[in-house]
């Protein structure tokens, strides 16, 4: 299966920074297959894209992905409070789909 | 609006079985399949199987061994997942995600709406 590493581990960051959070595949991730989902504590993962670069509905365009191969990236252009979470990479291009082990970004 | 809704908290003895259900809404239940995953403590996300809520076909994640059955009950728009033979690595929050897209293959489409999950604890 693919294995995603997620970096940093955390990201200490202030209101209005900019975001930049990494996702490496072991393998070529087929297509574009590759989604993100920010997840807050006691809550349910939400997707925020998918097809790298997509925004799932209702997500604000303060976020965006790129990327393509093995190397993927979610930026947060200006972090809002609401922002602060965890976030994963997920990859479905290549069964079984599998996730990274997260980034948190926390306020510093 | 689409609603995933899961059944409450469970805690199980080593070796005993569980069946969590989650009860959509919203959409055409039949349309859409429904993907399982799980997250351990403090983990992150296992995918743990899918079941197609239009006939019923299933695949399911290997390292689970044959442990897990996925089902589905259209007259009710719910699917259940049970777990037997439960382990103490078996303890985590189990979700119900639909899959974004009814028109991709199994496992190859990422998952809109999410159940709120539901917590399954193995302890003697």
């Amino acid at each position: 299966e693919i294995v995603l590493t997620q970096s940093p581990g955390t990201l200490s960051l202030s209101p209005g920074e900019r975001a930049t959070l990494s996702c490496r595949a072991s393998q070529s991730v087929t297509g574009t297959y590759l989604a993100w989902y920010q997840q807050k504590p006691g809550q349910a993962p939400r997707l925020l894209i998918y097809a790298v670069f997509s925004r799932a509905t209702a997500i604000p365009d303060r976020f965006s992905g790129s990327g393509s191969g093995t190397d993927f990236t979610l930026t947060i252009s200006r972090l809002e409070p609401e922002d602060f979470a965890v976030y994963y990479c997920q990859q479905y291009g290549t069964s079984p789909p599998t996730f990274g082990q997260g980034t948190k970004v926390e306020i510093k | 609006q689409v609603q995933l809704v899961q059944s409450g908290a469970e805690v199980k003895k080593p070796g005993a079985s569980v069946k969590v259900s989650c009860k959509a809404s919203g959409y055409p239940f039949i349309s859409y399949g429904i993907t399982w995953l799980r997250q351990a403590p403090g983990q992150g996300l296992d995918w743990v199987g899918w079941i197609s809520a239009h006939n019923g076909n299933t695949i399911y994640a290997q390292t689970l061994q044959g442990r897990a059955t996925m089902t589905t009950d259209t007259s009710t728009s719910t699917a259940y997942m049970e777990l037997r033979s439960l382990r103490s690595d078996d303890t985590a929050v189990y979700y119900c995600a639909r899959d974004l897209d009814s028109m991709m293959a199994p496992g190859h489409t990422p998952f809109d709406y999410w159940g709120q999950g539901t917590l399954v604890t193995v302890s003697s």
